[in-house]
């Protein structure tokens, strides 16, 4: 059975930094390219990232780009998002996500829920 | 960016009717396209790719159609377990973007 267990998630401060997490598991996690996918209370999805299956290439929403760094550990088939300089407009439940399908998205953890206020 | 635009916003309907949601792309997606599902409390799931293709598990009352920039979800006979909120995905271009929801609510 397929599992994303993100965790992480937590309180910060405007200006701050937190290290999200995804502990994938029944399926083998270097064979796929991996995603984050955000939600602001009461809104809808945002992409945000993704990694390639090896990690050589990364992709970025504008709106985290030089903020943001996506990377994954094959050997401990987790996934993980670095963010930094964080917003208000941060504040979402992050969700990891992957696809057998490039981009499309058919397995998704529970999420990890990101709250920035001071 | 690719924005999409997703039509209504909210739809009321009764059980056993036939819903039809709307997403329209600001430049063609060619057919890639999904369709996503989510209720309260619980992460999206997919329901159709490739604009009309019916991810694994997924009930054939759901279907897809559309390229381009027009795609339609249709459920054929609404079941109490459809209400909940969709949402439409492009891979075509980089930044991948969603439409903003449309919630399917109970009449």
């Amino acid at each position: 059975e397929v599992q994303l267990l993100e965790s992480g998630g937590g309180l910060v401060q405007p200006g701050g930094s937190l290290r999200l997490s995804c502990a994938a598991s029944g399926f083998t996690f270097s064979n796929y390219a991996m995603t984050w996918v955000r939600q602001a209370p009461g809104k809808g999805l945002e992409w945000v990232s993704c990694i390639t299956k090896s990690g050589d290439t990364t992709y970025y929403a504008d709106s985290v780009q030089g903020r943001f760094t996506i990377s994954r550990d094959n050997s401990k088939n987790t996934l993980y998002l670095q963010m930094n300089s964080l917003r208000a407009e941060d504040m979402a439940l992050y969700y990891c996500a992957y696809s057998t399908r490039w981009n499309y998205f058919d397995y998704w953890g529970q999420g990890t829920l990101v709250t920035v206020s001071s | 960016e690719i924005v999409l635009t997703q039509s209504p916003a909210t739809l009321s309907l009764s059980p056993g009717e036939r819903a039809t949601l709307s997403c329209r792309a600001s430049q063609s997606v060619s057919s890639y396209f999904a369709w996503y599902q989510q209720k309260p409390g619980q992460a999206p799931r997919l329901l159709i790719y490739d604009a009309s293709n019916r991810a694994a598990g997924v009930p054939a009352r759901f279907s897809g159609s559309g390229s381009a920039t027009d795609f339609t979800l249709t459920i054929s006979s609404l079941e109490p377990e459809d209400f909940a909120v969709y949402y439409c995905q492009q891979r075509s271009n980089w930044p991948i973007t969603f439409g903003q929801g449309t919630k399917l609510e109970i009449k």
